[in-house]
């Protein structure tokens, strides 16, 4: 159990276009969901956290216009990279908390963007 | 501010041998504790999952817990070449979601 599915595993993207990164859990209810980004030989940094059926709190830095999170359902979460720039590129990670007073976390594979 | 704090390495390990990863934490308060292990080019894998004092153990990995010194580790068992990877420490500071530490990457020698 606890198997969280991104798509897609890698874009490539015009700058100045727009790029969507689906999250699902496939076997669970996801009360939480979360937004990382990580540049290369770097560790995760946290974006922003999405609850179902509110809007996305985003960490310190991050322009919420750019990066829209959208929670629709329990088991999907979408981050929307807005005119993407070169420096957007990244490896961009969701995943998955189970809620229940703990934050046990399951990672969906990732999506490699790059912005050409 | 709450940080969570491992050292980079490299940290290489005979195959065989037993590998040995630290990590130490900021606030007293935390809870909860997670390993995850994260091949080059993938996103994280949750090892170990750990909440009292003491030791935890599930196969070849012991994750080990003291709060009154701040620290977590993790001990790899009987090490193999597919546990070459970067090894994540994670600790939720109660704010409800995870603070990673900046890794450790492993890597055993056949």
């Amino acid at each position: 159990g606890a198997v969280v599915s991104q798509h897609p595993s890698r874009v490539i993207c015009k700058s100045g276009t727009s790029v969507k990164i689906e999250c699902r859990s496939l076997d669970f209810q996801a009360t939480t969901m979360f937004w990382y980004r990580q540049f290369p030989k770097q560790s995760l940094m946290l974006m922003a956290t999405s609850n179902e059926g509110s809007k996305a709190t985003y960490e310190q830095g991050v322009e919420k216009d750019k990066f829209l999170i959208n929670h629709a359902s329990l088991t999907l979460s979408t981050l929307t990279v807005t005119s993407a720039h070169p420096e957007d590129s990244s490896f961009y990670i969701c995943s998955a908390s189970r809620g229940q007073g703990g934050t046990e976390a399951f990672f969906g594979q990732g999506t490699r963007l790059t912005v050409v | 501010q709450k940080e969570v704090e491992q050292n980079s390495g490299p940290l290489s390990v005979p195959e065989g041998a037993i590998a040995s990863l630290n990590c130490t934490y900021s606030d007293r308060g935390s809870q909860s504790f997670f390993w995850y292990r994260q091949y080059s080019g993938k996103s994280p894998e949750l090892i170990m999952s750990i909440y009292s004092n003491g030791d935890k153990e599930d196969g070849r990995f012991t994750a080990q817990l003291n709060k009154a010194s701040q620290y977590v580790s993790l001990l790899i068992r009987d090490s193999q070449p597919s546990d070459s990877a970067t090894y994540l420490c994670a600790a939720d500071f109660g704010n409800e979601k995870l603070t990673f530490g900046t890794g450790t990457r492993l890597t055993i020698i056949p």
